[in-house]
C-alpha cells in the first residue's frame, strides 16, 4: 500500500491557469507538509498543517493555496500558474512534528511544467 | 536552524563502506542530526536521526563526534541501489515542523 500518494504524477499547463494537485496519506499522521524542488533540485518547505490547521507558510506567494478536507489529505491549489512554478511538488506526512521523533514520508511528486 | 556543510560529491565501490561527512559547527544542544537521501526521480526517504550517541539502524550507522560539530553517516556495504543523493539535516528538538534541505551529497556507487 503507498503511504503518501499524489496525483497527478505530470502536469503541464499553460501560464496564467489554475490547477491542482492532491495529496492522501494512508499512516494516520497529524501533520502534512508540501515542499518544492526547484531546477537547480534545492528542496523548500512551502507549507504544513498539523490537523487541518496551517502551521508553517513559507513566503509562498498567495497564489499558492493548501487546502486540508481532513487529516489524510492536503491539497495544493496554484491560481494564475507562471514559468517560475515549473518545479517538482513534494508532499509528505510525519507523526510527531515537534517531538524527537520526526520522520517525514514523502511521496513520489509531481513534476508541474507551465509553457 | 544550524547550517550543515557536505561535500558536494563521492564515489563509492559496490560491496564497499561509504563514510559520508558531514559539518555542523554551529549546532546547538537541542538539535538533532538528521540524514535523508533522495534516489533520483523520488522522492525523499529517511534514513536516520541521532542527538549525542551514534546510531544503527536496518539502513546505516550514524557517528557524531564527542562535541557534536560533525557526523559521519555510514553505508556498510553500498550497493548500485545507494546511488543517491544524501542530505545532512539539523533540526531542533522543539515544535519545529520543518526540514531544511542544503544541496546534500551526490553519491554515486559503481559496480
Amino acid at each position: 500500500d503507498t503511504a503518501v500518494s499524489q496525483t497527478p504524477k505530470y502536469l503541464v499547463t499553460q501560464m496564467g491557469n489554475d490547477k491542482s494537485i492532491k495529496c492522501e496519506q494512508n499512516l494516520g499522521h497529524d501533520t502534512m507538509y508540501w515542499y518544492k524542488q526547484d531546477s537547480k533540485k534545492f528542496l523548500k518547505i512551502m507549507f504544513s498543517y498539523n490537523n487541518k490547521e496551517l502551521i508553517i507558510n513559507e513566503t509562498v506567494p498567495n497564489r499558492f493555496s493548501p487546502k486540508s478536507p481532513d487529516k489524510a489529505h492536503l491539497n495544493l491549489h496554484i491560481n494564475s500558474l507562471e514559468l517560475g512554478d515549473s518545479a517538482v511538488y513534494f508532499c509528505a506526512s510525519s507523526q510527531d512534528p515537534g517531538g524527537t521523533y520526526n520522520e517525514q514520508f514523502f511521496g513520489p511528486g509531481t513534476r508541474l511544467t507551465v509553457l | 536552524d544550524a547550517k550543515t556543510t557536505q561535500p558536494p560529491s563521492m564515489d563509492c565501490a559496490e560491496g564497499r563502506a561509504a563514510n559520508l561527512p558531514c559539518n555542523h559547527s554551529t549546532i546547538s544542544g537541542n538539535e538533532y542530526v538528521y540524514w535523508y537521501r533522495q534516489i533520483h526521480s523520488q522522492g525523499p526517504q529517511y534514513i536516520i536521526h541521532g542527538l549525542k550517541n551514534n546510531e544503527t539502524n536496518e539502513m546505516a550507522s550514524l557517528i557524531i563526534t564527542e562535541d557534536r560539530k560533525s557526523s559521519t553517516l555510514i553505508l556498510p556495504h553500498a550497493t548500485l541501489r545507494d546511488t543517491a543523493v544524501y542530505y545532512c539535516i539539523v533540526r531542533p528538538r522543539s515544535n519545529d515542523y520543518k526540514l531544511s534541505f542544503g544541496a546534500g551529497t551526490t553519491v554515486t556507487v559503481r559496480a
